[in-house]
């Protein structure tokens, strides 16, 4: 089973401030996830990456297949980016559970 | 267009009591997941549907939990004999195929006393 490790766990900066959220993983995969959940709110999934890197506005993710590592960055960071990040992997296809594994997530809080 | 939907949103039920929690997925998606999210957990992987193709129950944590998909669309996930540990909020997802992004639905919170 895989062992996904996300850091920080808990993340406070200030509005416009650079925010790199870390998440390592043991097993090879076929996909990573980051996902975002606000409080008290449902998930919604940001990126879905398996090489490279991809960028959606403010949001950047990044994976290094060889290191078993990503990253999430958000520039210019704001208050309503504050929320959980939670980086989630899934195996290859066939090699055992399809369902997702999860960290434990990043509760991140931007101040004003 | 709509989202995933679930049923009920909260649900409260003593212990040892059956309960039945439904999910609706996006029109057209094939794959359909059910997770769980306990406070201090995290979230787990339950089960996962594709298609007409046996589901993947290697998530589940007990017999006594089950679940099974109609037509290829809706969902339902059964806890039998509810014990207070299985508090907690169950998620449901949906893709348009395996290994897509997956879109999730705002999820059951249920709470055993």
């Amino acid at each position: 089973k895989n062992e996904v490790e996300q850091s920080p766990q808990n993340l406070t900066a200030q509005e416009g401030e650079f925010i790199t959220i870390n998440c390592s993983y043991s097993v090879g995969i076929s996909a990573l996830h980051w996902l975002q959940q606000h409080p008290g709110g449902g998930i919604v999934s940001l990126f879905m990456l398996s090489s490279g890197k991809k960028k959606h506005g403010r949001l950047i993710a990044t994976i290094n297949i060889q290191e078993k590592h990503s990253s999430l960055h958000i520039t210019a960071s704001h208050p309503r980016d504050s929320a959980v990040y939670i980086c989630a992997v899934r195996e290859f296809i066939g090699g055992g559970a399809d369902g997702l594994t999860f960290g434990k997530g990043t509760h991140l809080i931007i101040q004003p | 267009g709509a989202g995933v939907s679930q049923s009920p949103s909260n649900k409260v039920t003593e212990k040892g009591k059956d309960v039945e929690l439904r999910c609706d997925p996006i029109s057209g998606h094939t794959a359909l997941y059910w997770y769980r999210q306990s406070l201090g957990q995290g979230l787990e992987f339950l089960i996962y549907f594709q298609g007409n193709s046996a589901p993947d129950k290697s998530g589940l944590p007990s017999d006594r939990f089950s679940a099974e998909r109609t037509g290829g669309s809706v969902s339902t996930l059964t806890i039998q004999r509810t014990q207070q540990e299985d508090s907690a909020v169950y998620l449901c997802a949906s893709s348009f195929a395996l290994a897509r992004e997956q879109y999730f639905g705002p999820g059951t919170r249920l709470t055993v006393t």
